[in-house]
C-alpha cells in the first residue's frame, strides 16, 4: 500500500503552460505539504494544508497554487509555467508534530 | 538563507566501519531534528529524529547526537552496511511554535563500500 502517492512522475511541458500535480495520502494524517527541490538538490517547503487550511506559504509565486478537495488529497496546480520550475515536486503529509511522510516526487521538465 | 548545512556532499566508508554524517544549523529555534535517507527516484524517508530536550536518540545501528551549543547534530551509522549507500539529509523544525515545516539541508551521499 503506497502511503503517499503522486502523479504523474514524469512531466515534461512547454513553457507557458499550465499545469496540475496530484497527491494523496492514505494514512488519515492531518497535514500535507508540497517541496520543491531545485537542481542544487535543495528540498524546500511551498506549501502546507492542515484541515484544509493554508497555514504556511513560503513566498511562491502566486502562479503556483495548492488546491486540498479533502483531507486526503492535497493538489499543486502551476499557472503559465517557466524554465526556473525545472525541478522535482515533493508532496509529504503528518500527523500533528510527528515525522513527515514522503512521496516518491514529480519530476517536471519545462521545454 | 540556508538555516540547516551538510558541508560534506559525500562520504564513502567501508561495510562494517562506522559511518559518521554532519548537520549544522544556525537558528536557535529549531527544536526537532531529523534524518531522512533517499534512494533514486524515490522520496526521502524518515530515519530518526531527536528533540531539542535530548542530546541523544538511539534506534537500531542509528544514533543521533546533538549538541545544542554548537548548533550542530551528527549521525552514527554502525556497522555500515551497503545497503545504506544513499542520500542522507537532516531537517529541523520549530514543532514546539506550532510550524511543521522542514528545513532540509542539501544532503550527503553516503557510499558504503562492500
Amino acid at each position: 500500500d503506497t502511503a503517499v502517492s503522486q502523479t504523474p512522475k514524469y512531466l515534461v511541458t512547454q513553457m507557458g503552460n499550465d499545469k496540475s500535480i496530484k497527491c494523496e495520502q492514505n494514512l488519515g494524517h492531518d497535514t500535507m505539504y508540497w517541496y520543491k527541490q531545485d537542481s542544487k538538490k535543495f528540498l524546500k517547503i511551498m506549501f502546507s494544508y492542515n484541515n484544509k487550511e493554508l497555514i504556511i506559504n513560503e513566498t511562491v509565486p502566486n502562479r503556483f497554487s495548492p488546491k486540498s478537495p479533502d483531507k486526503a488529497h492535497l493538489n499543486l496546480h502551476i499557472n503559465s509555467l517557466e524554465l526556473g520550475d525545472s525541478a522535482v515536486y515533493f508532496c509529504a503529509s503528518s500527523q500533528a508534530n510527528q515525522p513527515q511522510h514522503f512521496g516518491d516526487g514529480t519530476r517536471l521538465s519545462i521545454l | 538563507d540556508q538555516q540547516v548545512k551538510q558541508n560534506s556532499p559525500s562520504l564513502s566508508v567501508q561495510e562494517g566501519r562506522i559511518s559518521i554524517l554532519n548537520c549544522d544549523y544556525t537558528n536557535s529555534m529549531f527544536d526537532y531534528f531529523l534524518w531522512y535517507k533517499k534512494y533514486p527516484a524515490e522520496g526521502p524517508t524518515f530515519l530518526i529524529s531527536i528533540s531539542s530536550i535530548k542530546d541523544k536518540n538511539e534506534d537500531g545501528r542509528f544514533t543521533v547526537f546533538l549538541n545544542k551549543s554548537a548548533k550542530h547534530l551528527s549521525l552514527h551509522i554502525v556497522p555500515s552496511q551497503p545497503g545504506d549507500s544513499a542520500v542522507y539529509f537532516c531537517a529541523a523544525s520549530r514543532y514546539r511554535s506550532g510550524a511543521n515545516n522542514l528545513f532540509f539541508g542539501t544532503g550527503t551521499r553516503l557510499t558504503v563500500i562492500p
